[in-house]
């Protein structure tokens, strides 16, 4: 029972380098987040999407796309990455609204950019 | 945006005792969720509780109760028989639609 699934858990990154963040969902839920945490700032929406080939911006978008080409993946990338994007990034899905559970989430990616 | 404040970034607790976390939270909707999730030193985002906002019953999960004040806004956590597994950061949530909002975050430390 995988659940939701994040690579990779550690990445250091250089200023201006490129990455891709995967999530993996194997749940056949419909939606799927990006956040990201920040010490004294909780967990900020980056971007969500509520079904296969859509996505909608969330709190904090800039400087992120997200992409979400198969229903269980949903992939947050960075084109150019600044030391602002240090954080600790978590993706999450939900099956629906109806009876909203809330998210299961995945462990997490620590992202140092330097 | 909606907003979610938890006042506490800090509390401390003996094992054994009881610990209240505070939440308020500011919404429009008038069908929602709210949330209390721990996250342990692994990181892991757990879902301790769960309230339905058009259920006046406070909710429940053995030794984990929450007050809800639907008026005020409130939803406050409390621990019980508070143990050395608890420790732990606890976020509160609230859902807009089918997203969550989570509150900073509470640090709770268990004194043996």
């Amino acid at each position: 029972n995988a659940g939701v699934t994040q690579t990779p858990k550690f990445r250091v990154l250089k200023t201006g380098q490129s990455m891709t963040l995967l999530c993996a969902q194997d749940m056949n839920h419909e939606y799927m987040y990006w956040y990201r945490q920040d010490p004294g700032m909780g967990l900020r929406l980056i971007h969500y999407s509520v079904g296969e080939g859509t996505t909608a911006k969330g709190e904090v978008p800039d400087g992120y796309n997200v992409s979400r080409l198969k229903k269980q993946n949903f992939l947050l990338g960075l084109e150019s990455a600044a030391p602002s994007q240090t954080s600790v990034y978590f993706c999450a899905s939900s099956p629906d609204r109806i009876n909203f559970y809330g998210y299961t989430f995945g462990s997490g990616t620590r992202l140092t950019v330097v | 945006a909606q907003t979610v404040t938890q006042s506490q970034p800090e509390m401390s607790v003996q094992e054994a005792e009881t610990v209240t976390l505070s939440c308020t939270y500011d919404t429009s909707e008038s069908d929602y969720y709210l949330f209390w999730y721990k996250q342990p030193p692994s990181r892991q985002m757990i879902l301790v509780i769960r309230q339905e906002a058009y259920k006046q019953q406070n909710a429940t999960e053995n030794r984990f109760s929450v007050n809800f004040q639907k008026a005020a806004k409130s939803f406050s956590l409390k621990i019980s028989d508070s143990q050395l597994g608890d420790a732990a950061m606890y976020f509160c949530a609230s859902s807009n639609d089918y997203k969550l909002s989570f509150g900073a975050g509470t640090t709770v430390t268990v004194r043996a």
